[in-house]
């Protein structure tokens, strides 16, 4: 099946620094991958749609100077968080589609397994 | 407004029991339904999708759900839950497209022995 890693799992870092966070489709293209930010017990919330060679489309109430997507390729895309702060602590996870899967399987997100940054 | 709602902050059900998820979405079109799975500190494993056709759409470790337009509900069931059930289940709506997914808040799911 359809495999996203990201890296790192869990990264701590001092505040004011920025830290970046890669997502990649491992066995499949994907035009179009997705971040998302969870807080403790609650659920997802979609931070920004990342698309390929083009700007990111961000959700209302994201800084998109403060989260910096990029996806240069098919297979990945990064999430920098610039100048984090300690608010900042939170699991971020990304999720991708699988343009050439046909079907159903084309409109299945395939989410990584999460990356925990700790803003000390 | 797009939205999806699961009543059930958290469920506790013995082992071997059976297990009903409860999920109620509004959605302004039809709908693609999904659930997932999270253990702590994870990320979603997706369990089952309904995107058209049979209402009554089995995923993978057992579990179903069904899909119910004139309640608006996608409820998600086991009939014997196992130990290594208990985890965050989401259930989420999204369409092709722009395929924005929405989630809904999560049922954490505690068994016991």
């Amino acid at each position: 099946g359809a495999v996203v890693s990201q890296h790192p799992s869990r990264v701590i870092c001092k505040s004011g620094t920025s830290v970046k966070i890669e997502c990649r489709s491992l066995d499949f293209q994907a035009t179009t991958m997705f971040w998302y930010r969870q807080f403790p017990k609650q659920s997802l919330m979609l931070m920004a749609t990342s698309n390929e060679g083009s700007k990111a489309t961000y959700e209302q109430g994201v800084e998109k100077d403060k989260f910096l997507i990029n996806h240069a390729s098919l297979t990945l895309s990064t999430l920098t968080v610039t100048s984090a702060h300690p608010e900042d602590s939170s699991f971020y996870i990304c999720s991708a589609r699988d343009i050439l899967a046909g079907g159903q399987g084309r409109d299945t997100q395939y989410f990584g397994p999460g990356t925990r940054l700790t803003v000390l | 407004a797009q939205s999806v709602t699961q009543p059930d902050i958290h469920i506790t059900v013995s082992e071997g029991a059976s297990l009903e998820l409860r999920c109620n979405y509004s959605y302004g079109a039809t709908p693609y339904l999904f659930w997932y799975v999270q253990s702590p500190g994870q990320g979603l494993q997706l369990l089952l999708k309904y995107f058209s056709g049979d209402t009554l759409v089995q995923g993978i470790k057992g579990f179903e759900a069904e899909f119910k337009r004139s309640q608006s509900s996608f409820n998600l069931r086991k009939p014997s839950v196992h130990w290594s059930d208990a985890a965050e289940y989401f259930c989420a709506v999204g369409n092709t497209g722009g395929f924005k997914t929405i989630f809904g808040a999560g049922t954490r799911l505690f068994v016991k022995a």
